[in-house]
């Protein structure tokens, strides 16, 4: 079985300021992925970040980045420069054997 | 057109009903799943399909089954619902390179 574990229900940030989510994970598969998603009022879900187990490298896009830390199964999301439209709940979920395991989420509010 | 398109968007129904939520795509994949959100749960696997004949359940799939009539298509019924199945639910696709999952817009079912 998998878990994935989000502990901030909700983290309040700044404009232009920056933000981490926590998130940590179980999973007895080796070859795994882990994503972040964005789920705006709108509440579509919306991809925005991957990362795959076996590159030690963190994974950017634009303005968010992830800091794996593979022994220690913890996949944190970095959101810098943190803007209005990045208000959102997210994510965190892990893919093992074909099939995506979420945690509870994290609600991010940007304050002006 | 979306690329994975769910209907109905909202539904209320009566506790009992049968009702049928349904689910197309046009990416091209082979896997489809049914999810299941909650708040402070995050979403919650109901079943999964990885190709025609394939059906699997998920954690959640007690209270519901699912049809595979294609590779674009993929539904979910309740038999006979029940207000905790109120809930919003995602219908998503991947491909077996697994770079991320197309999540529908999701349904808003109410069960009163």
């Amino acid at each position: 079985a998998q878990t994935v574990t989000q502990s901030q229900p909700e983290m309040s940030v700044q404009e232009a300021e920056t933000v981490t989510l926590s998130c940590t994970y179980d999973t007895s598969e080796s070859d795994y992925y882990l994503f972040w998603y964005k789920q705006p009022p709108s509440r579509q879900m919306i991809l925005v970040i991957r990362q795959e187990a076996y590159k030690q490298q963190n994974a950017t896009e634009n303005r968010f980045s992830v800091n794996f830390q593979k022994a220690a199964k913890s996949f944190s999301l970095k959101i810098s420069d943190s803007q209005l439209g990045d208000a959102a709940m997210y994510f965190c979920a892990s893919d093992s054997w074909g099939k995506l395991q979420f945690g509870a989420g994290t609600q991010v509010v940007v304050t002006p | 057109d979306a690329d994975v398109t769910q209907t109905p968007r909202n539904r209320i129904t009566k506790t009992g009903k049968r009702i049928m939520l349904e689910c197309s795509q046009t990416k091209g994949h082979d896997r489809m799943y049914w999810y299941r959100q909650d708040p402070g749960l995050g979403l919650r696997l109901i079943y999964y399909s990885f190709d025609v004949k394939d059906i699997n359940k998920g954690e959640i799939s007690d209270g519901y089954s699912v049809s595979r009539q294609a590779q674009a298509k993929f539904s979910l019924s309740l038999e006979s619902a029940i207000p905790n199945q109120t809930a919003l639910y995602f219908c998503a696709t991947s491909d077996t390179r697994r770079k991320g999952y197309t999540f529908g817009s999701g349904t808003r079912l109410t069960v009163v």
